[in-house]
């Protein structure tokens, strides 16, 4: 079964600092995506990054990046110059080609970000 | 290009009575997804849907709860008889192919007095 794991249940980081976010998933596909979710107060879903499986490189928008380490099933995301508005609360995700597309979530993870 | 739009975006009902939620997904997208948050928890997946077709109901509850995506008109969720335990926030997603990026729309918090 897929299985999608965030052992970090709050995390904090100062204003302009770095932050990473842990995710490690379980899957027997070959063809599979992952996704980070952000989820702030508003409670709305953003999509903030997505990574395909069969890509190598990692991916990058502006601030947030993601260090995908295929074999250890790893996928971590990292905000660069944290903003207060990075606050929130942060999913993973993966679905699979398998498995009709639906997304299986991890349990979140709460980003706190301080002046 | 109008993103997802659910509605009503809050609910009250009481314990009984009956639950439509509705979904309309971005232009252009047949793929829709509805997902439940119970407090304090992450989303979980209920029913997969294409254009008059039920592709994938493996996480809705057997009893009550049934969803439709017609041909013309926004996707529905229902839920009959609610019950306290249905108090959550629903949402739903669209995507433009089945493995493609979900987008999603603003939930529906659903209370159940």
């Amino acid at each position: 079964a897929q299985t999608v794991t965030q052992s970090q249940p709050e995390m904090s980081v100062q204003e302009a600092e770095t932050v990473t976010l842990s995710c490690t998933y379980d899957t027997s596909e070959s063809d599979y995506y992952l996704f980070w979710y952000k989820q702030p107060p508003s409670r709305q879903m953003i999509l903030v990054i997505r990574q395909e499986a069969y890509k190598q490189q990692n991916a990058t928008e502006n601030r947030f990046s993601v260090n995908f380490q295929k074999a250890a099933k790893s996928f971590s995301l990292k905000i660069s110059d944290s903003q207060l508005g990075d606050a929130a609360m942060y999913f993973c995700a993966s679905n699979t080609a398998s498995n009709t597309g639906k997304l299986i979530f991890g349990q979140g993870t709460t980003l706190q970000v301080k002046p | 290009n109008a993103g997802v739009m659910q509605n009503p975006r809050h609910l009250v009902r009481r314990r009984g009575q009956e639950a439509r939620l509705r979904c309309s997904p971005m232009k252009g997208h047949s793929h829709v997804y509805w997902y439940r948050q119970l407090p304090e928890e992450g989303l979980k997946f209920m029913v997969y849907l294409q254009k008059e077709n039920i592709i994938d109901e493996s996480g809705m509850p057997k009893e009550r709860f049934s969803a439709e995506f017609p041909k013309e008109g926004p996707s529905i969720l229902r839920i009959q008889q609610v019950v306290r335990g249905d108090s959550a926030a629903y949402f739903c997603a669209s995507s433009h192919e089945y493995q493609e990026t979900q987008y999603f729309g603003p939930g529906t918090r659903l209370l159940v007095l």
